[in-house]
């Protein structure tokens, strides 16, 4: 069963200290792997798509990398803006659907 | 462009009651989702539509749950009788379908969510 699993399930940074959001998946084929960052009361925003193993991208202070059953989402120096619930999802070949993880809701204080 | 557009924003009903939710995905994406979200399930994927065609609606909970696409532009999701279960947030999302230019290997970019409809059962 394709599966995806987001730790920790909540993450208290103070502004500057840099960490990692973890993504495991299990997933027959991967087609896709995205990151999306959520808002309270607001729709899921897109941030990356990672494809293949060893591919990384970037994107301010945040950057997604990807291994074969894993990604991170690595934060550098995060700001109090940060802050919010960061989604993980793989689509699988063969199908157009996404399949989300519980998601890890940062929280960065000045 | 103005995004994926749902409404209502807000939708309180009582129970046994119809809920039609809307949505206007962007213009030119091909394929339309629905998702529903909750603090015990997550973001959970209901259906699915590519070129207006239902595809996957293996996540529709039960026969109470109807979703249409009658044009590009245009979806409703049903929800009749509703119950106090039903509440959550809906969303719906849209995306362009995306050739790979290696080998043509279809592959689907972002989803563009809409800022979701909160529905209240009471």
């Amino acid at each position: 069963e394709d599966q995806v699993t987001q730790s920790p399930e909540a993450l208290r940074l103070q502004e500057g200290e840099s960490s990692s959001l973890n993504c495991s998946y299990t997933v027959s084929g991967l087609r896709g792997l995205f990151w999306y960052r959520q808002d309270p009361g607001k729709g899921p925003e897109f941030l990356f798509t990672l494809y293949s193993a060893g591919e990384e991208k970037e994107k301010e202070r945040l950057k997604a990398t990807l291994t074969k059953k894993e990604s991170f989402l690595h934060i550098t120096a995060p700001k109090p803006e940060d802050s919010a619930t960061y989604l993980c999802a793989v689509q699988a070949r063969g199908y157009n659907k996404l399949i989300f993880g519980a998601g890890t809701r940062l929280a960065v204080h000045p | 462009d103005a995004g994926v557009i749902q409404s209502p924003r807000h939708e309180v009903t009582e129970m046994g009651q119809e809920v039609t939710l809307r949505c206007k995905p962007i213009s030119g994406h091909n394929s339309l989702f629905w998702y529903r979200q909750t603090m015990m399930r997550g973001l959970e994927l209901l259906i699915y539509f590519n070129n207006n065609v239902p595809i996957d609606d293996s996540g529709m909970p039960e026969d109470r749950f109807s979703a249409k696409m009658p044009n590009a532009s245009f979806s409703t999701l049903k929800i009749q009788p509703s119950e106090p279960r039903d509440s959550a947030v809906y969303f719906c999302a849209s995306t362009p379908v995306l050739v790979s230019v290696l080998g043509g290997d279809a592959r689907y970019n972002e989803q563009f969510f809409g800022p979701g409809t909160r529905l209240t059962v009471l």
